[in-house]
């Protein structure tokens, strides 16, 4: 298995909600990311999880929190989003842990969000 | 200053040509360098990837990395019309950037019958 997978690929929600996007990978990957990708934009890092750890947090408001239950999940959960956080939310896994991306990333297909 | 720049395009070009994508990037510390494929609605996918200075070649791809200049190129030989996405450029390691990868803007490419 050489995928990340996405859950939900699309997700329309209030302003006011509590939702969760889902990201899963079965490769041994010990590295997972978040990213969030505006349109026509480059993806941009929210948070890494290193060896189910938190180990970067680009600055991101409280209203995303991610979580990893173990080495294979990472979740991110979303409360209080406004419409400007409408994107396209990438997850990814790489091989090695904090400090060696030499064998890049594998992404998933992504969730695209759509706040209301 | 972006630490990854990239011609954001759009590039169209006859099918067989030999497409050329660039980037230049401003961290000294990146070792690492990748190019990503994405397609419409898509995530990245992972086309190449090179550390430090140097070329590589799989298939109809071929990277080069230059250091000296901190420039990065994608070239793309008989070029097909499912080569029709956008290309980006990455770069990354070093300390102080562990497990980070920067992207450039991408570059949408266009290959026409």
């Amino acid at each position: 298995d050489t995928e990340v997978t996405q859950t939900p690929k699309h997700l329309v929600m209030g302003m006011t909600n509590k939702k969760s996007l889902k990201c899963e990978q079965h490769m041994g990957h010990r590295a997972m990311y978040w990213y969030k990708q505006k349109a026509k934009k480059p993806p941009e890092l929210m948070f890494v999880y290193s060896y189910e750890k938190l180990s970067i947090n680009e600055s991101v408001p409280s209203r995303f929190s991610p979580e990893c239950p173990n080495s294979s999940l990472l979740n991110l959960h979303l409360h209080a989003l406004q419409p400007e956080d409408s994107a396209l939310y990438l997850c990814a896994s790489s091989p090695q842990g904090e400090g060696r991306i030499n064998y890049g990333y594998t992404f998933g297909s992504g969730t695209r969000l759509t706040v209301v | 200053q972006k630490e990854v720049e990239q011609d954001p395009g759009p590039l169209s070009v006859p099918e067989g040509a030999i497409v050329s994508l660039n980037c230049t990037y401003s961290n000294s510390a990146f070792q690492y360098f990748m190019w990503y494929r994405q397609y419409s609605r898509k995530g990245p996918e992972l086309l190449m990837y090179t550390y430090s200075s140097g070329n590589k070649e799989d298939g109809r791809f071929t990277a080069q990395v230059d250091k000296s200049s901190k420039y990065i190129s994608l070239f793309i030989r008989d070029s097909q019309p499912s080569d029709s996405a956008t290309y980006l450029c990455a770069g990354g390691g070093g300390s102080g950037t562990a497990s980070k990868l920067t992207f450039g803007t991408g570059t949408r490419l266009q290959v026409t019958l």
